[in-house]
């Protein structure tokens, strides 16, 4: 069965730089989230989109942006990158139907190192 | 708010021994609750859910079983095996929360000696 994919795996960029992750949700799901896992952490929510909409908005700082486009599929844009900002980046994708409980299919995650 | 607390790690255990890992929540709704498990250098794997009270989930062995009364859904195994060695994560989606993200619990190392 198709997964989330996430694109790069591995990024390495210098402090004050900008990076862009990607991410394709598993066909015909119509919601994308994602999370930041810093070293021996649990995934924090950053942000998640529904039919293109931002649909909430966690503990995403301000030089962060995301967008979900017509093909569902989302990219993380992030900005004057920090040493901080070294993390496991997940995406996770979900059909949601209201009534009905969501679950959410993780990708392998993209792994930022800021040097 | 809606958190959980997970027991800490590492877990160390031999191979066959029995596993319970403990995972208690709060909430203002009635969540659904997953068990997340992560492989070294992996992503996040579903490992099972329930979405309401007395519901048991169940996967590889691994069951849960959503206790309303106690607010908590313990992970347990029969039987561990040097495979089942991740990092298991506990994990709450609110209805009442519009986006359903998911809270985690910080995560519980299991390492299982051969």
């Amino acid at each position: 069965a198709a997964g989330v994919i996430q694109s790069p795996r591995h990024l390495i960029k210098e402090k004050r730089e900008t990076a862009t992750l990607k991410c394709y949700p598993i066909p015909r799901h119509d919601t994308v989230y994602w999370y930041q896992q810093g070293p021996g952490q649990d995934p924090q929510f950053l942000i998640s989109f529904y039919e293109k909409m931002q649909s909430d908005k966690g503990s995403i700082p301000d030089r962060f942006s995301a967008q979900q486009f017509s093909d569902y599929h989302s990219e993380l844009n992030m900005s004057s990158l920090e040493l901080g900002d070294s993390a496991l980046y997940f995406c996770a994708s979900s059909s949601l139907d209201r009534g009905q409980t969501d679950t959410q299919y993780f990708g392998p995650g993209t792994r930022l190192t800021v040097l | 708010g809606n958190s959980v607390t997970q027991m800490e790690g590492p877990v160390t255990l031999s191979e066959e021994a029995f596993l319970t890992i403990n995972c208690t929540y709060t909430a203002t709704g009635y969540p659904s609750l997953f068990w997340y498990v992560q492989y070294p250098g992996e992503g996040l794997q579903l490992l099972l859910k329930a979405t309401k009270a007395d519901d048991k989930g169940s996967n590889k062995g691994f069951e849960a079983t959503y206790r309303k009364e106690t607010t908590s859904f313990h992970l347990e195994k029969g039987s561990v095996q040097v495979s089942d060695s991740a990092v298991y994560f506990c994990a709450l989606s609110d209805p009442m929360d519009s986006s359903y993200k998911l809270i985690f619990g910080s995560g519980t190392r299991l390492l299982v000696r051969p």
